[in-house]
């Protein structure tokens, strides 16, 4: 089982509606990240929140300390959101866990 | 400054070939972290530096691949011997103090081995 779980592996929607993208982990966190892939590969940071909840134009991303669940929603979604959603921990120990673990994405296709 | 740069893009190869890759982190990054990705997955580490110095080595990283970070800037990752499993997206991140704060990445390094 991997570490970062994410749900649905591949997401359809139609332009304007409202989506969410789930991820689930198993390790012991000091942050959680959402990034956005485009096709090409490069990556960009969405957020990055060890708590609460935090918004950023129509992206809002939740995080559940105790349930160990994060979450990612797009109102009012377009077409240019079509890009890959990837879910990635840091750990919270020292040394030997200051790196990214990553889930395996979720590929979002909005249609027009 | 225009974020972190990788070069090569693209770079394909013969099997058995050994390949370089160069990653420019954004300056005043003291971190810097290497990533593979393969089609469908998410991206796994690698390797980081903390400055010049090599922090932590993945497994995934044998005894071909090498990197380094010469004076604490730039960064090499090299592959000797490619094999045609060590096609993939190879990615650059770069952050200041604890990976805590946000990483930035590059555009990666598409590797294609025939």
């Amino acid at each position: 089982k991997n570490e970062v779980e994410q749900s649905p592996q591949n997401l359809t929607a139609q332009e304007g509606e409202f989506i969410t993208i789930n991820c689930s982990y198993s390790v012991g966190i000091s942050a959680l990240h959402w990034l956005q892939q485009h096709p090409g590969g490069g990556i960009v940071s969405l957020f990055m929140l060890s708590s609460g909840k935090k918004k950023h134009g129509r992206l809002i991303a939740t995080i559940n300390i105790q349930e160990k669940h994060s979450s990612l929603h797009i109102t009012a979604s377009h077409p240019r959101d079509s890009a890959v959603y990837i879910c990635a921990v840091t750990g919270r120990s020292q040394g030997g866990s200051e790196k990214l673990v990553f889930g395996k994405g979720t590929k979002l296709t909005v249609n027009p | 400054d225009t974020g972190v740069s990788q070069d090569p893009r693209h770079k394909i190869t013969k099997r058995g070939q050994n390949v370089t890759f160069r990653c420019d982190p954004i300056s005043e990054h003291n971190r810097l972290y290497w990533y593979r990705q393969t089609l469908g997955q998410g991206p796994e580490f690698l390797t980081y530096f903390q400055n010049e110095a090599q922090l932590e080595k993945s497994r995934l990283l044998s005894d071909r691949f090498s990197a380094e970070r010469p004076k604490g800037s730039f960064s090499t990752l090299e592959i000797q011997r490619t094999e045609q499993g060590d096609s993939a997206m190879y990615l650059c991140a770069s952050s200041f103090g604890r990976m805590n704060t946000e990483a930035f990445f590059g555009q990666g390094t598409r590797l294609t081995v025939v």
